[in-house]
């Protein structure tokens, strides 16, 4: 099992250019999130999705937009990348909650984008 | 809503030496607790975690936590580390309702110098 990986592992954008940052999971999860680490604030969370088709919005959603067009994938988008988007990005996964049970997220490796 | 206070951003220790990591949470439901590693350059790993029962809580590589619900802490100790205990430490909070989200704090890095 590869878990959750990611691609790319670095990117360099400039202002203004549009990328998309793929996660995929081979631990048939329901849940998948997008999160963004920044110094001194720990990981925010951008945008998640319950399942295949559905997304929803976190903590920090602005200049992203997300797409769960399969189960084991979530892309993040940026549209029109800027500095202040410059950061780490991590996507997690995690199985269905059931019977009110927790809800073990396991990590992907992290994508460190710079934005010019 | 939920939120996670870590009251240390950097803890320097030497090795062999004891570690506690504190971490305060507020929230105004019941909550799960949880403590990850972040080895350089990687991802987040699952150290351990609080879902209820016995408030000792104890977690990979000798790694305990203790939840005081009066107090609302959970903070993580180590009795000994070692120069591999080197890393950045996060705590994390969900409600225990149907909200699949984590909160986490601002981290703290712990460096484990000979």
């Amino acid at each position: 099992n590869a878990g959750v990986t990611q691609t790319p592992k670095f990117r360099v954008l400039k202002t203004g250019q549009s990328m998309t940052l793929l996660c995929a999971q081979d631990m048939n999860h329901e849940y998948m999130y997008w999160y963004r680490q920044d110094p001194g604030m720990g990981l925010r969370l951008i945008h998640y999705s319950v399942g295949e088709g559905t997304t929803a919005k976190g903590e920090v959603p602005d200049g992203y937009n997300v797409s769960r067009l399969k189960k084991q994938n979530f892309l993040l988008g940026l549209e029109s990348a800027a500095p202040s988007q410059t950061s780490v990005y991590f996507c997690a996964s995690s199985s269905i909650i059931r019977d009110f049970s927790y809800n073990e997220q396991f990590f992907g490796p992290g994508t460190r984008l710079t934005v010019l | 809503a939920q939120s996670v206070t870590q009251l240390d951003s950097q803890v320097p220790v030497f090795e062999e030496a004891p570690v506690e990591l504190r971490c305060n949470y507020s929230s105004s439901v019941s909550v799960y607790l949880f403590w990850y590693v972040q080895y350089p350059n990687q991802g987040l790993q699952l150290l351990l975690k609080y879902l209820s029962g016995s408030t000792l809580v104890k977690g990979i590589n000798g790694f305990e936590a203790e939840f005081n619900k009066s107090q609302t802490s959970f903070h993580l100790r180590k009795p000994s580390v070692h120069i591999s205990d080197t890393a950045e430490y996060f705590c994390a909070v969900s409600s225990t309702s149907n909200d699949y989200k984590l909160s986490f704090g601002a981290g703290t890095t712990v460096t484990v110098r000979a």
